[in-house]
């Protein structure tokens, strides 16, 4: 099955900075890459998905970029703010009604 | 826009009880996955379904079961619960065809004593 590694596990920055995630994933087959928030409690929220048609992706402050050769895909989120403070998780699953592989986590601290 | 509805949102079972858990999924959305979180933990996989048929399985436990009816809720039933079931459980939906996108409801804490 997939596997999804996912760093660094915490990661403060100031705020204004920028902060990047990166994953890896092990099954050649997948082609869908979302990216979730969770504040402590709630629900993951979605803020942004790539496919394998495609390299990158920006929505505003954050973007995606994927490199299928080498497996791997980034989480990019400039000019941070406090309120982006959460922890992200990176996902990998083949599309169509497939179950999603989560990375462990990346607890975000942007201080002010 | 409506969104995932999940009940109960807490629930204190003892061991060796059973739980049922409800999800009612985006409208329009036929696939309904459930996933279970630990504490500091990412969302692990249970089971998803599509059009009422079991439709990918995960590390759902035999103790676990789950269906989905004609009007597209879902429910996850529990039995002979175990302390280490204590979790978040979400249900996320998804519209089938070329999208994938999972939107995820508020999630059920489970507490078991």
């Amino acid at each position: 099955g997939e596997n999804v590694e996912q760093h660094p596990s915490t990661l403060s920055v100031q705020e204004g900075d920028s902060a990047v995630i990166k994953c890896t994933y092990s099954d050649s087959a997948s082609n869908y890459f979302p990216w979730y928030k969770q504040e402590l409690g709630k629900r993951p929220q979605l803020i942004i998905d790539i496919r394998s048609n495609v390299g990158e992706k920006k929505d505003q402050r954050i973007a995606v970029t994927l490199n299928k050769t080498a497996k791997h895909f980034s989480l990019h989120i400039t000019e941070t703010q406090p309120e982006d403070s959460a922890v992200y998780f990176c996902a990998a699953s083949r599309t169509g009604r497939r179950a999603l592989t989560f990375g462990s986590g990346t607890r975000l601290q942007v201080q002010p | 826009a409506a969104g995932v509805i999940q009940s109960p949102r807490h629930l204190i079972k003892e061991k060796r009880e059973t739980a049922t858990l409800k999800c009612y999924p985006i409208p329009r959305h036929d696939t309904v996955y459930w996933y279970q979180q630990g504490p500091g933990q990412d969302p692990q996989f249970l089971i998803s379904f599509y059009e009422k048929m079991q439709s990918d399985k995960g590390s759902i436990p035999d103790r676990f079961s789950a269906q989905q009816f004609s009007d597209y809720h879902s429910e996850l039933n529990m039995s002979s619960l175990e302390l280490g079931d204590s979790a978040l459980y979400f249900c996320a939906s998804s519209l089938a065809g070329s999208t994938s996108e999972q939107y995820f409801g508020p999630g059920t804490r489970l507490t078991v004593t």
